[in-house]
């Protein structure tokens, strides 16, 4: 079965632009997390969204929002970009009922550099 | 924060040694799960360890649980140069088993 897919794969944008990065899970998972990872901070929570509804949100300005389609494909925004939003954003699907049984799934990840 | 920290921060080791990580977390968790990460891609699932269980296996991974001192252990034995990447341990809340967090990780070089 197709894995999680992220697009694009690598992003160079400007400071003050806003971006939107995509996550498609693997089919039948509702639940999508999305994380971002630094070399200073390493990875970091920034919400979940399971059946269209964001059901856990991290510790991160208004400038980073998301949304979850009824095919459970995400979408994460970033408005007004700073430098420091430079970094790898990966996405990770799992069924999301209940207890995770068998972790994660992540996809590749999108590389944003902000300029 | 409930954020494990992994130790050491780096390890470099010959092929066919073994390989041993530690993870340290904060507050009850409902499991832990390891990841490994290669070069800026994706992380894998490797193992995951509820917190009833003191030890699990898969292949040559070997992960223990201690509760009562709040912290992981990850042995990767006989490791193969294909090993070289960063492992990263990942707990649940008992109160939040749907939002993960991630430890600093530790980067395992592994030489031919």
């Amino acid at each position: 079965k197709a894995g999680v897919t992220q697009t694009p794969r690598y992003l160079i944008k400007t400071r003050g632009q806003q971006v939107t990065l995509s996550c498609s899970p693997i089919s039948g998972h509702r639940s999508v997390s999305w994380y971002q990872q630094t070399p200073g901070q390493g990875l970091q929570f920034l919400f979940e969204y399971f059946s269209e509804t964001q059901r856990n949100k991290g510790n991160f300005p208004g400038r980073f929002s998301g949304r979850q389609f009824s095919n459970s494909r995400s979408e994460m925004n970033v408005s007004t970009l700073e430098l420091g939003d430079s970094a790898l954003y990966l996405c990770a699907s799992s069924l999301g009922a209940g207890e995770i049984k068998g972790g994660y799934t992540f996809g590749s990840g999108t590389r944003l550099t902000v300029v | 924060s409930q954020q494990g920290e992994e130790d050491p921060q780096a390890l470099s080791i010959q092929e066919g040694e073994n390989a041993t990580m530690n993870c340290s977390y904060k507050t009850s968790i409902n499991n832990l799960q390891w990841y490994r990460q290669n070069s800026g891609r994706g992380l894998v699932h490797l193992i995951l360890i509820r917190s009833n269980e003191r030890e699990k296996h898969s292949g040559r991974l070997r992960v223990t649980l201690d509760t009562s001192k709040k912290s992981s252990s990850l042995l990767i034995t006989a490791s193969r140069a294909a090993d070289t990447a960063s492992y990263f341990c990942a707990t649940a809340s008992i109160y939040n088993f749907n939002k993960f967090y991630f430890g600093s990780g530790t980067k395992l070089n592994v030489k031919p």
